[in-house]
């Protein structure tokens, strides 16, 4: 089993639909990130939590240490929005700064 | 643009051989992180330097090194290539990464590493 698991893998929504995609991990952690990543490969931070809940835009993301679980919301969704969005962990301990990853959700929105 | 670059952005080279890749971290960035994305494993870390130290290590095959120089920049030396090393290597970089806190990283566009 993963350390990171995302769900779903795959997401199709209309344009200005409402989004949820989830996070669960089993490791310790001291940080959890959210990544988006284009079609054309590059990988963009979009958030960094290691409690509650921080919001940018119509992105929303929060996270719940005891139950190991985070959630990227994003609201009034646009086909812009359309990448491959992965979730990773600064596992605690002597992990320094390395990332574990989720296997990430490919999100399509049509207009 | 998030100041961290790599080259060169597509390398095609034949199985037995050796490259380079090369990162340049944010400026006034100590860390870089080599990360490996393939279709079949996902996005995997392999190496960090912190201000020329190698710091941490994850799924790097003996094959592969790296090493990070006193002006900050970062290569990642890949020898007797095969085809399951074609992948895309990533390089991203923070400002600390060496204590217990998260660290927000920055990632360069990538390098496309095929392998005929």
């Amino acid at each position: 089993k993963n350390e990171v698991e995302q769900s779903p893998q795959n997401l199709t929504a209309q344009e200005g639909e409402f989004i949820t995609i989830n996070c669960s991990y089993s490791v310790g952690i001291s940080a959890l990130h959210w990544l988006q990543q284009h079609p054309g490969g590059g990988i963009v931070s979009l958030f960094m939590l290691s409690s509650g809940k921080k919001k940018h835009g119509r992105l929303i993301a929060t996270i719940n240490i005891q139950e190991k679980h985070s959630s990227l919301h994003i609201t009034a969704s646009h086909p812009r929005d359309s990448a491959v969005y992965i979730c990773a962990v600064n596992a605690g301990g002597t992990s320094y700064g390395k990332l574990t990853f989720g296997q990430g959700t490919i999100l399509t929105v049509h207009p | 643009d998030s100041g961290v670059t790599q080259t060169p952005k597509h390398l095609i080279t034949a199985t037995g051989q050796r490259v380079t890749l090369r990162c340049s971290p944010r400026s006034g960035d100590l860390s870089v992180y080599w990360y490996q994305q393939s279709l079949d494993q996902g996005l995997q870390f392999l190496i960090q330097y912190y201000n020329g130290e190698e710091r941490a290590k994850g799924n790097i095959l003996e094959r592969f090194s790296a090493q990070q120089f006193p002006d900050l920049h970062s290569e990642l030396n890949l020898s007797s290539l095969e085809l399951g090393d074609s992948a895309l290597y990533f390089c991203a970089s923070s400002e600390g990464g060496v204590g217990l806190a998260g660290v927000e990283q920055y990632f360069g566009p990538g390098t496309r590493l095929t392998v005929t």
